[in-house]
């Protein structure tokens, strides 16, 4: 069974640049996670979709982030324009979800997205 | 708020040697305890979890881990580790009413020498 799909694995592009990231999850999952890992640190959450649905976007920068589920089931996470700061690895996590078990709750995570924003 | 703590950054410790990687929580409510692997360029990978029931937990690759609320703490351990242990580990909390919503400490980096 494939796991979560992310790409593309690396990114580089200059500040004011827009850029996105794309998440397939595991097939069945109804919950979609996006992580911000800066380096040396743990992943902190930026939003979480109950299929299409954001239910907690409220540590995502909305002034140039954006992120969309459409048909609840692949993610795209946007970011315009680009800061330098923006650079870290972006980790997309999906899991049941649905009927919300401790079980079902399991995240898995995919390999991430690197940006580098010069 | 729940809120994770990783006590050491950085742990080194030679092949076959005993490790052991703590983490502290604390949180108001009842939670439920992670701990993930990170190998380099790649995502996390659960190695165990606590959600009820014992309070030593086993997971993969021969690492366990220990509950201890009167502590708050769920320390991470392995008797002898191997080269291929190297990684970044990550404790995480999520709390009972928080559906998945993982809080992550700020990881340990195990460095297993010859």
């Amino acid at each position: 069974e494939a796991g979560v799909v992310q790409s593309p694995r690396y990114k580089i592009i200059e500040k004011k640049q827009p850029v996105a990231f794309w998440c397939n999850p595991i097939s069945g999952h109804n919950t979609l996670y996006w992580y911000l890992q800066n380096l040396g640190q743990g992943p902190e959450l930026l939003i979480r979709y109950e299929n299409e649905e954001a239910v907690d976007d409220s540590q995502l920068p909305k002034d140039r982030f954006s992120a969309e589920r459409l048909k609840g089931v692949d993610s795209t996470l946007k970011i315009q324009p680009a800061e330098l700061g923006d650079s870290a690895v972006y980790l997309c996590a999906s899991s049941l979800g649905y009927v919300r078990t401790s079980e079902d709750n399991e995240q898995f995570f995919g390999p991430g997205t690197r940006l580098t924003v010069l | 708020a729940q809120s994770v703590t990783q006590l050491d950054s950085q742990v080194p410790v030679f092949e076959e040697a005993p490790v052991e990687l703590r983490c502290n929580y604390s949180s108001s409510v009842s939670v439920y305890l992670f701990w993930y692997v990170q190998y380099p360029n790649q995502g996390l990978q659960l190695l165990l979890k606590y959600l009820s029931g014992s309070t030593l937990v086993k997971g993969i690759n021969g690492f366990e881990a220990e509950f201890n609320k009167s502590q708050t703490s769920f320390h991470l351990r392995k008797p002898s580790v191997h080269i291929s242990d190297t990684a970044e580990y990550f404790c995480a909390v999520t709390v009972g009413t928080s559906y998945g919503k993982l809080t992550f400490g700020q990881g340990t980096i195990l460095t297993v020498h010859p």
